[in-house]
């Protein structure tokens, strides 16, 4: 089955840690996303990536690094530097054009202690 | 004007009720349209895409109007298994998906 999958899905992480999301994908997408979410807010995007070797920073990326080494791969880490981590966080894909959907994965609930 | 907006709700409605959410944008450019649902922590799905007028699937229709620039949802026959929010999205600058905050539907018995 195709799809994209997020690991783990329950996250927690002491002050003052970096921690990494990942992001996996079979659907031979171009376009990967990664978004925050917190409770009774939309979805904030974080950095989006439209091809191998290439990101860009969306409205929050303060606080997250992200890398596009493969095509089916685009993990998220969240630095230390990232002030209020605690959040939903949702990967998603696409494939090429802006006409087509999104397809999310099950996501990561990042926990800070 | 936010690029994307909703009433967040709740819309608080019976089995069997019709119930109409707005969605409106500020990109003028903008091609296409899509409505997700989303259950309580879970991931988005999609429900309906919105690429000229409207569009009908089922219970579910979905309506354009660029000259005031909203999208709408509408949902006849409601169900209990309807309860969710619905997250409207628009291509924002360099075609990037932007979202609503969504609308929260509760369907009671």
């Amino acid at each position: 089955d195709g799809g994209i999958t997020q690991s783990p899905k329950y996250l927690f992480r002491k002050e003052g840690q970096n921690v990494t999301l990942s992001c996996e994908q079979n659907l031979n997408h171009d376009a990967m996303y990664w978004y925050r979410q917190d409770p009774g807010q939309g979805l904030r995007l974080i950095y989006y990536s439209q091809i191998v070797n290439d990101f860009q920073k969306g409205d929050i990326a303060e606080g997250y690094s992200v890398s596009r080494e493969k095509k089916e791969s685009f993990p998220l880490t969240v630095t230390s530097a990232q002030k209020n981590p605690t959040a939903f966080y949702l990967c998603a894909s696409r494939q090429g054009a802006s006409y087509n959907e999104q397809f999310f994965g099950p996501g990561t609930r990042l926990t800070v202690l | 004007r936010k690029e994307v907006e909703q009433d967040p709700g709740p819309f608080n409605v019976p089995e069997g009720a019709t119930v109409a959410f707005n969605c409106t944008y500020s990109n003028s450019a903008s091609q296409s349209f899509f409505w997700y649902r989303q259950d309580c922590r879970k991931e988005p799905k999609l429900l309906m895409s919105v690429y000229s007028s409207g569009n009908e699937d089922g219970r579910f229709t979905a309506q354009l109007n660029r000259a005031s620039q909203y999208i709408s949802l509408l949902i006849r026959d409601s169900k209990l298994s309807d309860s969710a929010t619905y997250l409207c999205v628009v291509p924002g600058g360099s075609y990037i998906p932007t979202f609503g905050r969504g609308t929260s539907l509760i369907v009671h018995p």
